[in-house]
């Protein structure tokens, strides 16, 4: 079975803070992991996948198999940052296609 | 926005009545998926489907029953509503094993059904 922890519901940073929302997984295989977004009022939306190693809006996460974590992280919150975060596991083999997503973290960035 | 749209976006039913929800896309993708959203619980699948008349169970189906007549519509049915149904409901659509590569979701609006 696959299973992904979000430890926080609720983060709170002040603005130019460093920010990070914790993402933990139980997989046996080899997983794919995403970070998705929902900004208020607007559609969940992909923010980042490990695959692609990229830095969209300023956000990285990197995939520590060892610790089996898949944290999001940003040097400097941004008020516009304020979210609802959803750390999210496909599997491999037959499973790949289904997503299991977290409970999410609601991040609040303060001025 | 992508080719993606759900009705109705909101409902208000009673306890007992059956609702549709109607998830349509232009983006001629195989995958289609149904999840519900509460809080404390994230997003959660219900049903999903890999293709026109094949669908599988996700791990909240109870109480939901999903159609796939044609490639752009995927129905979820709930055929007696209950309170504990009251949700925000999201479509979202995949074109897993094409130019995408891995499986990125994309998201309808949602839609939120009130059970009374």
């Amino acid at each position: 079975a696959q299973r992904v922890t979000q430890p926080e519901k609720l983060l709170s940073v002040f603005k130019g803070a460093p920010v990070e929302l914790k993402c933990n997984y139980s997989y046996s295989g080899s997983p794919e992991l995403f970070w998705y977004v929902q900004y208020s009022r607007q559609r969940l939306q992909l923010l980042l996948r490990h695959i692609s190693r990229e830095s969209i809006k300023g956000f990285t996460a990197d995939l520590n198999k060892g610790e089996t974590s898949f944290h999001l992280k940003k040097p400097f919150a941004q008020e516009e940052d304020s979210a609802m975060y959803y750390c999210a596991l496909s599997g491999g083999g037959g499973s790949n296609y289904k997503l299991t997503f977290g409970k999410g973290t609601l991040l609040t960035v303060n001025p | 926005d992508a080719g993606i749209t759900q009705s109705p976006r909101h409902k208000v039913t009673e306890t007992g009545t059956p609702v549709t929800l109607r998830c349509h896309q232009t983006e001629n993708h195989r995958y289609m998926y149904w999840y519900r959203q509460d809080p404390g619980h994230g997003l959660r699948l219900i049903h999903y489907s890999y293709g026109v008349k094949d669908t599988d169970k996700g791990e909240v189906s109870d109480g939901y029953s999903v159609s796939r007549s044609k490639t752009e519509d995927f129905l979820l049915t709930l055929e007696s509503a209950t309170s504990s149904q009251t949700s925000v409901y999201f479509c979202a659509i995949s074109d897993f094993g094409g130019d995408a590569g891995a499986n990125v979701l994309t998201f309808g609006a949602g839609s939120r059904l009130t059970v009374l």
